[in-house]
């Protein structure tokens, strides 16, 4: 256990719909990511924050999806009007200010379209 | 656009023998990282790797970093089925806030 925790672990949704996607990161770690995975793959970078500025975003980021830092600590990362190819492990990962060069993974968050 | 080809995608090796894993990388980067996923669970880090000539050991697995080759390598040393999972190398393509990983290898250890 990394400290980093998400939630839902899993989401079952239907196509169309709209998910959420909560990240509470470890205490005093300023940075936060979010990477998403499929299966038998490695995972992919989407958005990354430090503090409540987001800083980077993939082009895998499409206009469905949206992420948010309000105040710097926990984050969300939205899907609108979810697609079948949306089905993957959402990663969060977060790290300390300086220092320290680990990213510390948290559990994900599995969501299946159907 | 940054790639990072791992090698092989799958081993399958007996324990007590010997082997390497290969994380080669298409850009400059003087930051790799190598992880660890068992099924269905997240990521575990391993090792960070900063500069060229970095060796970092840990029990049986011992990664180093080569950024001229742009090579990475995980070494397994007497493997046991403990060591049984998935492993990802990373590059880092601005200062450890981007990574890009590699296709993993899955790796299976048999009695």
């Amino acid at each position: 256990d990394t400290g980093v925790s998400q939630d839902p672990r899993h989401k079952i949704t239907k196509r169309g719909q709209n998910v959420t996607f909560r990240c509470d990161p470890i205490s005093e770690h300023n940075r936060l990511y979010w990477y998403r995975q499929t299966l038998g793959q490695g995972p992919e970078f989407l958005t990354y924050f430090q503090n409540e500025a987001q800083l980077e975003k993939s082009r895998l980021l499409s206009d469905r999806f949206s992420a948010e830092r309000p105040k710097g600590s926990f984050s969300t990362l939205e899907i609108q009007r979810t697609e079948q190819g949306d089905s993957a492990m959402y990663l969060c990962a977060t790290k300390p200010r300086i220092g320290q060069e680990t990213q510390y993974f948290g559990p994900g968050t599995r969501l299946l379209v159907l | 656009e940054l790639k990072v080809e791992q090698n092989p995608l799958f081993l399958s090796m007996q324990e007590g023998k010997n082997y390497t894993i290969y994380c080669n990388y298409s850009t400059t980067s003087d930051r790799l990282y190598w992880y660890r996923q068992d099924p269905g669970k997240s990521l575990e880090s391993l090792f960070v790797l900063l500069s060229n000539g970095a060796v970092k050991q840990e029990g049986r697995l011992m990664a180093s970093l080569d950024t001229k080759a742009r090579l990475s390598t995980l070494h397994i040393t007497a493997a046991v089925h403990d060591l049984s999972a998935t492993y990802f190398c990373a590059v880092d393509t601005n200062a450890g806030n981007m990574l890009t990983f590699g296709g993993g290898t899955r790796l299976m250890v048999k009695p």
